[in-house]
């Protein structure tokens, strides 16, 4: 069954420091979006991405993030200077269409910002 | 008043109960809705997605929306221990945005 998935699975950075999580979507899918999970609280939205491009990003998605499909596989999502605030789960998603098509989910990467 | 509210939990069932999940919301917009499980540490599983009012089933679960009331349920029937997990409920809007917005998450636990 294809699946959505993530690497690193756990990742310790210094504050300050820039990541990298990155995505293998699905396929044959169009849709590509991050979102992250801080500990014990609701799934947050951050942007979403199609035909090269952002589509839609939430407050959260200031100039620190960014997002790229360097090739026709992987999405990334880069911040450029951790702070000890961005330490949560970031999931990535990706979806055939959007208003009434799922969206199949990865196995998340566990950041920590020490 | 949030989008979406969800009771967090946890909520502890003896195996075999059924489970009633639910979440009330206070946009009028949202269209589609979604239950997606989630285990400790892994992301989030898509199990029902409706659309508008009404009910569906997969064999144990079974979605409900009630759009007058602005609220959803998911039952599951006879609960299994691996049925343990966060349940996130989710909903979309029909135009515009077509970003979930997702609930809290309820804990459930059952215990054999």
């Amino acid at each position: 069954e294809p699946e959505v998935t993530q690497t690193p699975s756990h990742q310790v950075t210094q504050m300050g420091q820039e990541v990298i999580l990155r995505c293998v979507p699905i396929s044959n899918h169009l849709y590509f979006y991050w979102y992250r999970q801080i500990l014990g609280q609701k799934v947050e939205f951050l942007v979403s991405f199609y035909n090269n491009e952002i589509s839609e990003k939430s407050e959260i998605f200031d100039d620190q993030f960014s997002v790229e499909r360097p090739d026709g596989s992987n999405f990334t999502l880069k911040i450029r200077s951790t702070k000890l605030e961005d330490s949560a789960m970031y999931f990535c998603a990706s979806s055939t269409g959007t208003a009434n098509t799922e969206a199949f989910f990865g196995q998340g990467t566990r950041l920590t910002v020490v | 008043q949030k989008e979406v509210e969800q009771d967090p939990g946890p909520l502890s069932v003896p195996e075999g109960a059924i489970v009633s999940l639910n979440c009330t919301y206070s946009n009028s917009a949202f269209q589609y809705f979604m239950w997606y499980r989630q285990y400790s540490r892994k992301g989030p599983e898509l199990l029902m997605y409706t659309y508008s009012s009404g009910n569906k089933e997969d064999g144990r679960f079974t979605a409900q929306v009630d759009k007058s009331s602005k609220y959803i349920s998911l039952f599951i029937r006879d609960s299994q221990p691996s049925d343990s997990a966060t349940y996130l409920c989710a909903m979309k809007r029909s135009g515009g945005s077509y970003i979930p917005t997702f609930g809290r998450g309820t804990s459930l636990i059952v215990h054999p």
